[in-house]
């Protein structure tokens, strides 16, 4: 089955810099890739996703890029600023049906 | 609804006693997902409803773990038994749109097993 790596567990920035989440996965067949925030004491909301026919996708200050080949993705996000203090999910599947999480990024954004 | 809506949001019981957790998926949203996450870790996939499908049941950890979801719609987690290790806050999310749709999550149950 699939298998989900994410690095780093935590990863701490002044605001105003960027910060980059990598992920990796196991299974060829995935072909969707969609990224989580999660706040203190709430469900994960979908931010962004990727299908595997896309290289990079953006939406204003976050963006994804996917490497096939090499079955990595990485979110990137610049300019950061302290709403974005959460934890970060990155996952996998194939058509979305059944998507495995990686274990989450604690990112913490200093004013 | 307007969103995924979970109840009860904290439940506290003692070991050995059985619960039941609920969620109210989006009306329309085909696939209903439980997950598990425990404090500080990732999501830990539980069971997948789809439509009128047999579930994927193949996360669940023991047989004290079961799931069913009625008429399409409200799904029911229930845990026999409970044992410390099961407390954790269990979520639920459902999907519509198509296979490339993210999922809506709810805003989880907080289980503690005292």
């Amino acid at each position: 089955g699939e298998n989900v790596e994410q690095h780093p567990s935590t990863l701490s920035v002044q605001e105003g810099d960027s910060a980059v989440i990598k992920c990796t996965y196991s299974d060829s067949a995935s072909n969707y890739f969609p990224w989580y925030k999660q706040e203190l004491g709430k469900g994960p909301q979908l931010i962004i996703d990727i299908r595997s026919n896309v290289g990079e996708k953006k939406d204003q200050r976050i963006a994804v890029t996917l490497n096939k080949t090499a079955k990595h993705f990485s979110l990137h996000i610049t300019e950061t600023q302290p709403e974005d203090s959460a934890v970060y999910f990155c996952a996998a599947g194939a058509g979305g049906f059944k998507t495995i999480f990686g274990a989450g990024t604690r990112l913490f954004v200093k004013a | 609804g307007a969103g995924v809506s979970q109840s009860p949001s904290n439940k506290v019981t003692e070991k050995g006693k059985d619960v039941e957790l609920r969620c109210d998926p989006i009306s329309g949203h085909t696939a209903l997902y439980w997950y598990r996450q425990s404090l500080g870790q990732g999501l830990e996939f539980l069971i997948y409803f789809q439509g009128n499908s047999a579930p994927d049941k193949s996360g669940l950890p023991s047989d004290r773990f079961s799931a069913e979801r009625t008429g399409g719609s409200v799904s029911t987690l229930t845990i026999q038994r409970t044992q410390q290790e099961d407390s954790a806050v269990y979520l639920c999310a459902s999907r519509g749109g198509g296979e490339y749709a993210g999922y809506t999550f709810g805003s989880g149950t907080r289980l503690t097993v005292v």
